[in-house]
């Protein structure tokens, strides 16, 4: 079966510092990838997609970037955070054509 | 992708149906309807799609008015579980990944 990786779950980090997120999918091949961010008491907000490796697709420009090193690897990732980069981040898969998208646990990120 | 509005908070009684509406009065007609629902501090959970017939699964009921304007989310038998933010999403097919935006959903709290 097919499971999804986040880490780490929680996360502090000072303002300016660098990011790195981490998302892996195991038990399938080359699914199409995505990372989400959710602020408090709000909805997702979809920042990257990627259907292959290399392949990456921004939807909203801001001082994040991610990067899809391996087929089932993906990884969101800042030079320099803001206090408005806090929140719930999360990655997500899907196959071709289907019309889920299974999400991992999710990253709590707190930028202070 | 069309807009979609639901209430922001709902009230059920354990046991009972849950009917979750949702309008998508702009919605065309290669767009699907899709619920997802987010447990707090958990990942989205795919429940249910449809195009215009109405769907059953083991979690939910999905009734499509005739029009497509709008959509109702059935939980037959609510459970405790059951309480959670509910995600009413239109959106077309795509050929590579499906790009999901979500709005802010309902908060559906279901009561013992």
């Amino acid at each position: 079966s097919q499971t999804i990786h986040q880490w780490p779950a929680t996360l502090v980090q000072p303002v300016g510092s660098p990011l790195s997120l981490e998302c892996t999918v195991e038990g399938t091949s080359n699914p199409n990838l995505y990372w989400y961010r959710q602020a408090a008491g709000r909805g997702l907000q979809l920042l990257f997609y990627s259907v292959g490796i290399g392949q990456i697709s921004s939807e909203v420009p801001q001082n994040l970037s991610a990067s899809r090193p391996q087929d089932r690897q993906f990884i969101l990732s800042s030079k320099k955070l803001l206090l408005s980069d806090s929140g719930f981040y999360l990655c997500a898969w899907s196959h071709g054509e289907s019309y889920e998208q299974y999400f991992g646990p999710g990253t709590r990120l707190t930028v202070t | 992708d069309a807009k979609t509005t639901q209430p922001p908070s709902m009230d059920c009684a354990e046991g009972r149906a849950a009917n979750l509406p949702c309008n998508h009065s702009t919605i065309s007609g290669n767009e699907y309807v899709y619920w997802y629902r987010q447990i707090h501090s958990q990942g989205p959970q795919y429940i249910i799609h449809g195009l215009k017939n109405n769907e059953t699964n083991e979690m939910a009921s999905l009734i499509i008015t005739e029009d497509r304007k709008s959509s109702t989310l059935i939980l037959p038998h609510a459970t405790l579980r059951d309480t959670a933010v509910y995600y009413c999403i239109v959106s077309p097919r795509q050929t590579s990944g499906s790009r999901l935006t979500f709005g802010e959903g309902t908060q559906l709290t279901v009561n013992p």
